[in-house]
């Protein structure tokens, strides 16, 4: 495609339940990024990958929170036993070349999670 | 860490007029200041960008200043369009780093 796609574009999920949000990049896009943002605030960093490997998950707020990028393409950001302050919209992003600040990064237009 | 703040967080011009939008970052090694636009319903689309060797860039309506003294950097449209009305980020970024920290957003209201 032409650009970053996620889905779903909307979740709504009971508290407690598991969710798997989606990220196809721009095709050849050697790294990736997940990102979180809350209502009325910045994407905030939440983990990096190079290819298939994970060189990065700081930003992940708990262990309940994790990612994969198995074949160095499609990612998968999985939140378990999600809770209420899990609600926000999940952006993901990718750029051409390794990580650095030389590579512009291309954000699709994120999954908006809700948790009841 | 590093932190980013911006302001104002909400900003309304008149078709025609000029709109700036500041930001100041804490850490003194950052060195790369995107600037993104996100429409409703949208990711964040990168507008502009300023490296800390150059103390202003333009691109047609748009320009970004750097202050590196004071830690400021700044976003100026002018001849603002209604299409320009969206929420404003700007960003910043270490060399050698990845990490984008973003700062809280500005919503821009071009009023026809």
């Amino acid at each position: 495609g032409a650009g970053v796609s996620q889905s779903p574009r909307y979740k709504v999920a009971k508290r407690g339940q598991d969710v798997a949000l989606r990220c196809d990049p721009i095709s050849g896009h050697v790294s990736l990024f997940w990102y979180q943002q809350a209502l009325g605030q910045g994407p905030e960093f939440l983990t990096y990958f190079q290819n298939e490997a994970q060189l990065d998950k700081s930003g992940l707020p708990s262990d309940r929170f994790f990612a994969e990028r198995p074949e160095g393409s499609v990612s998968t950001l999985k939140i378990q036993r999600t809770q209420q302050e899990d609600s926000a919209v999940y952006l993901c992003a990718s750029s051409l070349a390794p990580g650095g600040t030389l590579n512009e990064q291309f954000f699709g237009p994120g999954t908006r999670l809700t948790v009841l | 860490g590093e932190n980013v703040e911006q302001h104002p967080s909400t900003l309304s011009v008149q078709e025609g007029d000029s709109a700036v939008i500041k930001c100041t970052y804490s850490d003194s090694a950052s060195n790369y200041f995107p600037w993104y636009k996100q429409e409703l319903g949208k990711g964040p689309q990168l507008i502009i960008d300023i490296r800390s060797n150059v103390g202003e860039k333009k691109d047609q309506r748009i320009a970004v200043t750097l202050n590196k003294t004071a830690k400021h950097f700044s976003l100026h449209i002018t001849e603002t369009q209604p299409e320009d009305s969206a929420v404003y980020f700007c960003a910043a970024s270490k060399k050698g780093t990845y990490k984008y920290i973003f700062g809280t957003g500005t919503r821009l209201k071009v009023l026809a």
